[in-house]
């Protein structure tokens, strides 16, 4: 198994760009976690999806944030428009329905300039 | 809501010491307990997964243990090498919501093994 697999691995951006990050989880994981990772706040829980359906997205700081996963391999994370605060790691994890841990993936390290 | 503490921030011990990361959560009603293991600029490792009817997880040096009923976990390195350094992070999961648990991660533990 891969592991979860996210791309890209960096993301340099200019201020008021859409940046989409993207997620494939493990194959027969069916919950699947958007994170951000900052020194000032550690890791943050944005969104999370169970069987594709987003069952908690109070963690998603504003409107310019979204997500969508429209099947069970893949999920994106979008910023439309793109701020400096919003340059952080973005990590995607994994969890299967009979499986009590977390698999994260490589997190995309995400710069707006 | 649930709060997950780490303690102390950072550690720097010499080499060959065993040593205790401590780990603390304000709502007992967890339905498992998990330590990661961050390198600098990687992703996140498991190390251990604890379930809530469970007091402790083993793994080569590693011992996790769980108190519920105090909300402290302890993360026991035993004779620390300096491929120990790393940050670790102790996250705790709640019962599952819609058939999703959601993970709520401490700062982390910042470990340097001294040579």
């Amino acid at each position: 198994d891969a592991g979860v697999i996210q791309s890209p691995r960096h993301e340099v951006t200019e201020m008021g760009q859409e940046v989409t990050l993207r997620c494939k989880p493990i194959s027969g994981h069916n919950s699947l976690f958007w994170y951000r990772q900052t020194m000032m706040r550690g890791l943050e829980l944005l969104i999370y999806f169970n069987n594709n359906v987003p069952i908690d997205d109070s963690g998603m700081p504003e409107d310019r944030f979204s997500a969508k996963m429209p099947n069970a391999s893949f999920s994106t994370l979008k910023i439309q428009p793109s701020e400096p605060r919003d340059s952080a790691v973005y990590f995607c994890a994994s969890s299967g329905r009979r499986s009590y841990g977390y698999t994260f993936g490589s997190g995309t390290r995400l710069t707006v300039v | 809501k649930q709060e997950v503490t780490q303690i102390p921030a950072a550690l720097s011990v010499p080499e060959g010491e065993n040593l205790v990361l401590n780990c603390s959560f304000t709502d007992s009603a967890i339905y498992n307990l998990q330590w990661f293991r961050q390198d600098p600029g990687k992703g996140l490792t498991s190390l251990l997964l604890i379930q809530s009817s469970q007091r402790e997880q083993t793994s080569g040096r590693l011992n996790a243990s769980l108190d519920k009923s105090s909300g402290r976990s302890t993360l026991y390195i035993a004779a620390s090498q300096p491929g120990d350094s790393a940050t670790y992070l102790c996250a705790v999961s709640g019962r599952r919501i819609q058939g999703a648990q959601k993970l709520v991660f401490g700062q982390g533990t910042r470990l340097t093994i001294n040579p």
